[in-house]
């Protein structure tokens, strides 16, 4: 089975602090995603990875950045983190028999106070 | 934008069987129909995805007509378990990632 893995379930934060956000997935997919899930506003793209080095901005990349130094680890990084920073953080990687199926991770609970 | 649209919320009971219509009107040619399956506090499932007619897995089935505007998730006897948000995507791929659209899913509440 595909697996994905984010660093923290939970996650409390200071404004202004620096957060870093981990994702491993072990599929050896090249395509790597964040996410964040917000009520009443479902999924929403941040950044995405096609390859290592590699990074596009998604819908909503303000306030955001990503690293992807190795194959099967894609970072997020809140550089200030903002209380309207709070929000569950969904890692995915895409692959599968069609090849864009999307893999998620468990996500990560952030909470910037 | 590729835009689906699906109802906001159902309700059924258990071992009724449960039809969740997406439509998308703007489909393209190539565009592939996948659907998602998430439990409160984990990421989103892959389900089932399909091109045309009619396919089957053993947790689901993908209805889509010949004109492909639509499609049509069908649980059979579902059960307290598939209480959850489904979320249906067309075309989503790294070359279209305008369609990587979520959304708000179709939360399904299911009642003993």
């Amino acid at each position: 089975d595909v697996k994905v893995t984010q660093s923290s379930r939970y996650l409390v934060k200071r404004t202004g602090e620096k957060v870093f956000l981990e994702c491993v997935q072990d599929m050896d997919h090249e395509n790597m995603f964040w996410y964040r899930q917000d009520p009443g506003l479902g999924l929403r793209l941040i950044y995405f990875s096609y390859d290592v080095k590699m990074k596009e901005k998604g819908d909503i990349p303000e306030g955001y950045s990503v690293s992807r130094e190795k194959k099967e680890r894609f970072s997020l990084i809140l550089e200030s983190a903002s209380t309207n920073q709070t929000s569950m953080y969904l890692c995915a990687s895409m692959g599968g028999r069609a090849g864009n199926e999307q893999f998620f991770g468990p996500g990560t609970r952030l909470t910037v106070l | 934008l590729a835009k689906t649209t699906q109802p906001i919320s159902m309700d059924s009971y258990e071992g009724q069987e449960v039809n969740i219509t997406c439509s998308h009107n703007n489909i393209a040619t190539n565009d592939y129909i996948t659907w998602y399956q998430q439990f409160p506090s984990q990421g989103p499932r892959f389900i089932i995805q399909g091109y045309k007619t009619k396919v089957t897995n053993e947790v689901a089935s993908l209805f889509i007509p010949a004109d492909r505007k639509s499609s049509t998730l069908s649980l059979p006897r579902v059960s307290l378990s598939d209480t959850a948000v489904y979320y249906c995507l067309v075309g989503a791929s790294l070359y279209n990632t305008d369609k990587l659209i979520f959304g708000t899913g179709t939360r399904l509440q299911v009642f003993p």
